[in-house]
């Protein structure tokens, strides 16, 4: 596609449900990123795959949290049991292989848990 | 570990003035920087980019950015600014690789008439 696409765009879970967001990356990029935004903050880094690869995965704040590449190309997020305060923005970044320093970032996924 | 330090949480310039928007980072190598814009709804959209060489970039929508290795900052700057920059800005520094970036809390900037 054409950029980063996100989905869902907003959802809205009650504590203890599990959700799951989707990143479809900009066709060809090898890396993929997620990171969280809460409100007023700038992005935190969570995780990157390297194509289905999880290279890293140190920002992931509990085991609750869980992601997956499985072909590559299409990334999904999960959270599992869900909390109050995992309540943000989650965004999706792909970038083409090898170091060029700039991420192109999808419109994020608004997660809001009651 | 790297960290980026945007002291302004709001910043109010009048439409056709000049803006600059301070940045501090620390890292122990040369860091690669980064600004970022998000307008409301949308994702992050890269403005400009150091790596190396010349210290002052030039990037997207008329914005530069000049690099101070001595002081550690990356401050960004615009000489005559528009009522469509209203938006927040994300200074970012990165560690080469892959690229774990990492991200300021962000300016926001509105800009009156």
């Amino acid at each position: 596609g054409a950029g980063v696409s996100q989905s869902p765009r907003y959802k809205v879970a009650k504590r203890g449900q599990d959700v799951a967001l989707r990143c479809d990356p900009i066709s060809g990029h090898v890396s993929l990123f997620w990171y969280q935004q809460a409100l007023g903050q700038g992005p935190e880094f969570l995780t990157y795959f390297q194509n289905e690869a999880q290279l890293d995965k140190s920002g992931l704040p509990s085991d609750r949290f869980f992601a997956e590449r499985p072909e590559g190309s299409v990334s999904t997020l999960k959270i599992q049991r869900t909390q109050q305060e995992d309540s943000a923005v989650y965004l999706c970044a792909s970038s083409l292989e090898g170091f060029t320093g700039e991420l192109f970032f999808g419109e994020g996924s608004r997660l809001t848990v009651l | 570990a790297q960290s980026v330090t945007q002291p302004d949480i709001h910043i109010t310039v009048s439409e056709g003035a000049s803006l600059e928007l301070r940045c501090n980072y620390s890292y122990g190598a040369t860091p690669y920087l980064f600004w970022y814009v998000q307008s409301p709804g949308q994702g992050l959209q890269l403005l400009l980019k150091y790596f190396s060489g010349d210290t002052l970039v030039q990037g997207i929508k008329g914005f530069e950015a000049e690099f101070k290795r001595s002081q550690s900052s990356f401050n960004l700057r615009k000489p005559s600014v528009h009522w469509s920059d209203a938006a927040e800005y994300f200074c970012a520094v990165g560690t080469g690789g892959y690229q774990k970036v990492t991200f300021g809390t962000g300016t926001k900037l509105q800009v009156i008439p």
